[in-house]
């Protein structure tokens, strides 16, 4: 395995620019998740993706953020008209699904700072 | 939706201490995750461990799902331990394929 992939490390941008992340999973795992983390909390579950289908989206996903999985492989994650709020480090993961298959493994994460 | 309670919040060892943290749950469970943050903020899957104990070196783990919590054992501790460990779960009722996490327990290894 050569590990799930995510670009950029870091990201600063202004107030109201969008931004795109990218997730490159592990090669053979069809679940991928996308995960919000802030300082001292655990990170929660933004969506997440099997194969190229969204089939779940969190409640904290609002409509400026969108995902995608074209192909089923890499997946992008976009924020419109950020705010300060959305500051924080954005992780992804990828599993298979089944039993002990289901181990997720995260990627590096991005950190975004809004100012 | 499911409740994750990870305690203690913060725990302090001298090298080569043995600790236990602990993971609580409020529902049923078909997957249950250990993970460790290092100082870097790389999360890196320790256990999966739905039910029973596992062990991998100096680290084990066991899961009493009936009575919903979950042990993890981390024996001659190293300065290399310290980070965030985290539990996470996944509510087997709850027709959702999310893990939740749980806030953490922040380990500190001084040498």
């Amino acid at each position: 395995d050569t590990g799930v992939s995510q670009d950029p490390r870091h990201k600063i941008t202004k107030r109201g620019q969008n931004v795109t992340f990218r997730c490159d999973p592990i090669s053979e795992h069809n679940r991928l998740y996308w995960y919000r983390q802030t300082l001292g909390q655990g990170p929660e579950f933004l969506t997440y993706f099997q194969n190229e289908a969204q089939l779940e989206k969190s409640r904290l996903l609002s409509d400026r953020f969108s995902a995608e999985r074209p192909k089923g492989s890499f997946s992008t994650l976009e924020i419109q008209r950020t705010e300060q709020g959305d500051s924080a480090m954005y992780l992804c993961a990828s599993s298979r699904t089944r039993g002990e298959n289901e181990k997720l493994f995260f990627g590096s994460g991005t950190q975004l700072s809004v100012l | 939706g499911i409740q994750v309670e990870q305690s203690p919040p913060d725990l302090i060892l001298q090298e080569g201490a043995n600790s236990t943290l602990r993971c609580n749950f409020s529902d049923s469970v078909n997957n249950l995750q250990w993970f460790h943050q290092n100082p870097w903020g790389q999360l890196i899957n320790l256990f999966y461990i739905p039910s029973g104990t596992k062990q991998n070196g100096r680290l084990s783990a066991t899961t009493v799902a009936t009575e919903r919590y979950s042990l993890l054992y981390i024996s001659s501790s190293q300065t290399t331990d310290s980070g965030v460990y985290f539990c996470a779960v996944h509510e087997a009722q709850g027709g959702s394929e999310k893990l939740v996490f749980g806030k953490g327990t922040k380990l500190t290894v001084n040498p």
